[in-house]
């Protein structure tokens, strides 16, 4: 059973470079997410997707881009990293109109 | 605009005790949905137990209870008969509408449980 994947796992990256955070899932959910999680901030919705084809800015969404070609992708890219968006970041799914939130197991970035 | 807040950055309880992990939140939607997740150490996110805003009873999950206050706007999590295993980060989350599945989440709540 794998649910939601999230690549890389953990990835250090020098600020000006470019990062795609992968998240695939195998549940058929038509809404996908991208949440960074920061310590006293809890998590922030960054953007969403409520079907494929359609994209929607969260709460911080700036300096980070989304897509979804398919219902099982969801890449998060940073264009340019910087090193405020070190962060823990998990990707979720959910099949709509349930509420609850399947979350992958989170990639670790850190931005130097 | 919704709000979470958890005011208890940290909380301590002794194994086998109850223990209540307070969330408020703020919505002028009239129909919305209360999550509770767990975060243990090794960081993947468990959905605990939901309470809509039109149930009439307070959730319950084996050991977790939602109390659920809608005059208060309070949706704390009670954990009843704690475990060592319940040491762990503690989020509580809002529906952000009735018609997405989008959560806002609040700050989370450390527990500590001592034997």
């Amino acid at each position: 059973i794998a649910g939601i994947t999230q690549a890389p796992t953990s990835q250090i990256l020098a600020a000006g470079r470019r990062m795609t955070l992968r998240c695939t899932q195998d549940m058929r959910h038509n809404a996908m997410y991208w949440y960074r999680q920061d310590l006293g901030l809890g998590l922030r919705l960054i953007h969403y997707s409520n079907t494929a084809g359609t994209t929607g800015k969260g709460e911080v969404p700036d300096g980070y881009s989304v897509s979804r070609a398919n219902t099982d992708d969801f890449p998060l890219t940073l264009a340019s990293a910087v090193p405020s968006q070190t962060s823990v970041y998990f990707c979720a799914s959910s099949d709509s109109g349930s509420g609850e939130l399947f979350f992958g197991e989170g990639s670790r970035l850190t931005v130097l | 605009a919704q709000k979470i807040t958890q005011t208890q950055p940290g909380m301590f309880v002794q194994e086998k005790e109850a223990v209540t992990l307070d969330c408020t939140y703020d919505t002028s939607d009239q129909s919305y949905g209360l999550f509770w997740y767990k975060q243990p150490s090794s960081g993947e996110m468990i959905f605990l137990i939901y309470q809509g805003s039109y149930d009439e009873q307070n959730a319950t999950e084996g050991r977790y209870s939602l109390n659920f206050q809608k005059a208060r706007k309070s949706a704390n999590l009670v954990i009843s008969a704690s475990q060592l295993g319940d040491s762990a980060m503690y989020f509580c989350a809002m529906r952000e509408h009735y018609n997405t599945d989008k959560l806002i989440f609040g700050t989370g709540t450390r527990l500590q449980v001592f034997p």
